[in-house]
């Protein structure tokens, strides 16, 4: 099954810096990878998404790149703010079978005013 | 258009007790999916429900764990002779479409401590 692995686990950043999240995923049958925001006591939100017919979207200070060959993908987060911080969670979904998406352990964003 | 709500936000339960957690999806969403999460981990997936119909149940425990979605009502996951290693968040997810692209809306959770 898919694997998805996900660095680094902790992030802190001072406000106005950019945050780069990364992951790896095994499987290269997968062609869907949102990326989810999780603030505390919440239930997590979908931020941004890129299929793997598309190499890099972007979304305000948002973007995500995708590298099918090395089959990893990347979350960018520029002029970071503190209400960016969340625990950020990447996940990959295999085309066949019931796509159930598999999602990294996550990455706690810290931005420090 | 309410999201997807859950009940209860938080539940306690002694050893043994059974855990009923409630999922109703957004509007017009047929496709519900549970999560379960530890501390400090990520979600993993426990099984994805249409109305009436389990599609995939591969990531539920064999023995104690169970999950409907009706043709009426909430979809519930129903967890019997909790342990202590029950405790977690749970999630339910909801989409209005299966598929690989689907986006899956998620619920604030409910919080599970076996005490």
């Amino acid at each position: 099954g898919e694997n998805v692995e996900q660095h680094p686990s902790t992030l802190s950043v001072q406000e106005g810096d950019s945050a780069v999240i990364k992951c790896t995923y095994s499987d290269s049958a997968s062609n869907y990878f949102p990326w989810y925001k999780q603030e505390l006591g919440k239930g997590p939100q979908l931020i941004i998404d890129i299929r793997s017919n598309v190499g890099e979207k972007k979304d305000q200070r948002i973007a995500v790149t995708l590298n099918k060959t090395a089959k990893h993908f990347s979350l960018h987060i520029t002029e970071t703010q503190p209400e960016d911080s969340a625990v950020y969670f990447c996940a990959a979904t295999a085309s066949g079978g019931s796509y159930i998406p598999t999602f990294g352990r996550g990455t706690s964003l810290i931005v420090h005013p | 258009n309410a999201g997807v709500m859950q009940n209860p936000r938080h539940l306690v339960r002694r050893r043994g007790q059974e855990a009923r957690l409630r999922c109703s999806p957004m509007k017009g969403h047929s496709h519900v999916y549970w999560y379960r999460q530890l501390p400090e981990e990520g979600l993993k997936f426990m099984v994805y429900l249409q109305k009436e119909n389990i599609i995939d149940e591969s990531g539920m425990p064999k023995e104690r764990f169970s999950a409907e979605f009706p043709k009426e009502g909430p979809s519930i996951l129903r967890i019997q002779q909790v342990v202590r290693g029950d405790s977690a968040a749970y999630f339910c997810a909801s989409s209005p479409l299966g598929g690989s692209y689907n986006e899956q809306f998620f619920g604030p959770g409910t919080r599970l401590t076996v005490l």
